[in-house]
């Protein structure tokens, strides 16, 4: 079955660290990779993605993101954390045969002064 | 503003009354989208739509409609509510129905069914 993973529910980060939030994946075929960030009470915002080329790409408020087909990863990275940063954040991939998107089930995040 | 409004934001309702919430997009966006999010669960896709006149189930479409008469406007309607429909709704919206586009969120609907 196709699937996304994001191993840890929480990831907590001393300001002014760097910080990784992990997602993995398991599908047929290409797949298209976003992160989505859902600060409190909020919808969800696009935060970046992987079409094709560079495995690094970089996204919205300093985050980056790294295409890793051999280990089928795309973790989300930012070399110094803000408290600001603190929300839920979701990995999303589409799939080649249709429109729709699989989530992981969310990683929440907590940036600690 | 560009943005995904939907209301209403929150509503608390009884088992089997006929509810609807509305979403709208003002971005011309041809894909649109309904979600329900659960803790643990993710994002779980309801409907969806391509274009006008175009809906498609998602992967829990038991209990809920949809209809896209207009291009802006995606509502979702619960028939028969009943407390397993309790959650968190988005709606969501993109350029187009191509997997590469990024999604736009509404600010979301909390339903509470009892």
């Amino acid at each position: 079955a196709q699937s996304v993973a994001q191993p840890e529910d929480q990831v907590n980060v001393a300001e002014g660290n760097p910080l990784t939030v992990k997602c993995t994946y398991s599908v047929s075929g290409n797949p298209y990779l976003f992160w989505y960030v859902q600060y409190p009470n909020r919808g969800l915002q696009f935060l970046l993605k992987y079409i094709t080329g560079d495995n690094l790409v970089k996204g919205s408020y300093g985050f980056e993101a790294e295409f890793n087909k051999s280990q089928t990863s795309f973790h989300l990275k930012k070399p110094s954390a803000l408290v600001s940063d603190s929300a839920l954040y979701f990995c999303a991939v589409s799939l080649d045969s249709n429109y729709q998107l699989i989530w992981g089930a969310g990683t929440k995040l907590i940036i600690k002064p | 503003e560009a943005q995904v409004t939907q209301n209403p934001r929150y509503l608390i309702t009884v088992t089997g009354k006929k509810l609807t919430v509305t979403c709208s997009q003002n971005m011309n966006h041809e894909y649109m989208s309904w979600y329900r999010q659960d803790p643990g669960l993710g994002l779980r896709q309801i409907y969806y739509s391509m274009n006008v006149e175009v809906t498609d189930k998602g992967d829990v479409p038991e209990g809920y409609k949809v209809s896209r008469k207009e291009k802006r406007n995606f509502p979702l309607i619960l028939e028969s509510p009943s407390p397993n429909q309790t959650s968190l709704y988005f709606c969501a919206s993109s350029l187009d129905s191509h997997r590469s586009y990024e999604q736009y969120f509404g600010p979301g609907t909390r339903l509470t069914v009892t």
